[in-house]
């Protein structure tokens, strides 16, 4: 059970658009839609942004988009802002029928 | 609104067993649209999925933790417990509980976390 591939950092301006990729394999994002993307700021426990891939629960802003092509899924902040800033977490369903995280993506707004 | 708390010891000897108890306010644990779940986090690093307990007592592991993990359920106490034996310092991490979605394996409602140190 390998953790899920995510970029260790990005960042971006105000107003900007960035994209953190989540990279499994064909027994995890490849087969399930069964994704979920989490922000965590310091000191707090995650925060549910995205689940299924695509769909948000309710009270997140929709700035806030998910997809998934193939083995990889995604998570788009549009219009970034500076409470944007913090850890994300992406998670997938496994053929193993157990549950994995990618090692995390810090997101700077610049 | 349902509201998750972890406790137990914050300290822990190497080689004893870590018991965590998580206790669910609003909402019912007998409830079968979802799992229960622990997750833990070493400091300054990523997330880890523990395992999870449905409300029949069915129960599902993380492979690499499975011989030494135990989830339990009271629900007359709405109260979901996390055994971990044989723990050794890197064992040490703040541990999460969750509500999961069943249908969606998502972790919708999460525990603030408590800090366990495995140290002598």
């Amino acid at each position: 059970q390998s953790a899920l591939t995510q970029p260790a950092s990005v960042s971006g301006s105000p107003g900007q658009s960035i994209t953190i990729s989540c990279t499994g394999t064909s027994t995890d994002i490849g087969v399930y839609n069964f994704v979920s993307w989490y922000q965590q700021h310091p000191g707090k426990a995650p925060k549910l942004m995205i689940y299924d891939v695509s769909n948000r629960p309710s009270g997140v802003s929709t700035r806030f988009s998910g997809s998934k092509s193939g083995n990889t899924a995604s998570l788009t902040i549009s219009g970034l802002q500076a409470e944007d800033e913090a850890d994300y977490y992406c998670s997938s369903f496994t053929s193993d029928i157990t549950e994995v995280f990618g090692g995390g993506t810090k997101l700077t707004v610049l | 609104q349902v509201h998750l708390q972890e406790s137990g010891p914050g300290l822990v000897k190497p080689s004893e067993t870590l018991s965590l108890t998580c206790t669910v306010s609003g909402g019912s644990v007998s409830s079968d649209n979802f799992y229960w779940s622990w997750m833990r986090q070493p400091p300054g690093k990523g997330l880890e999925w523990i395992g999870y307990i449905y409300y029949s007592g069915s129960t599902n592991y993380n492979p690499s933790l499975k011989s030494r993990v135990t989830i339990s359920l009271d629900t007359s106490k709405s109260q979901v417990s996390l055994k971990l034996s044989s723990v050794t310092a890197a064992d040490t991490a703040v541990y999460y509980c969750a509500r999961e979605k069943r249908w969606s394996y998502a972790l919708d409602i999460w525990g603030q976390g408590t800090m366990v140190t495995v140290s002598s």
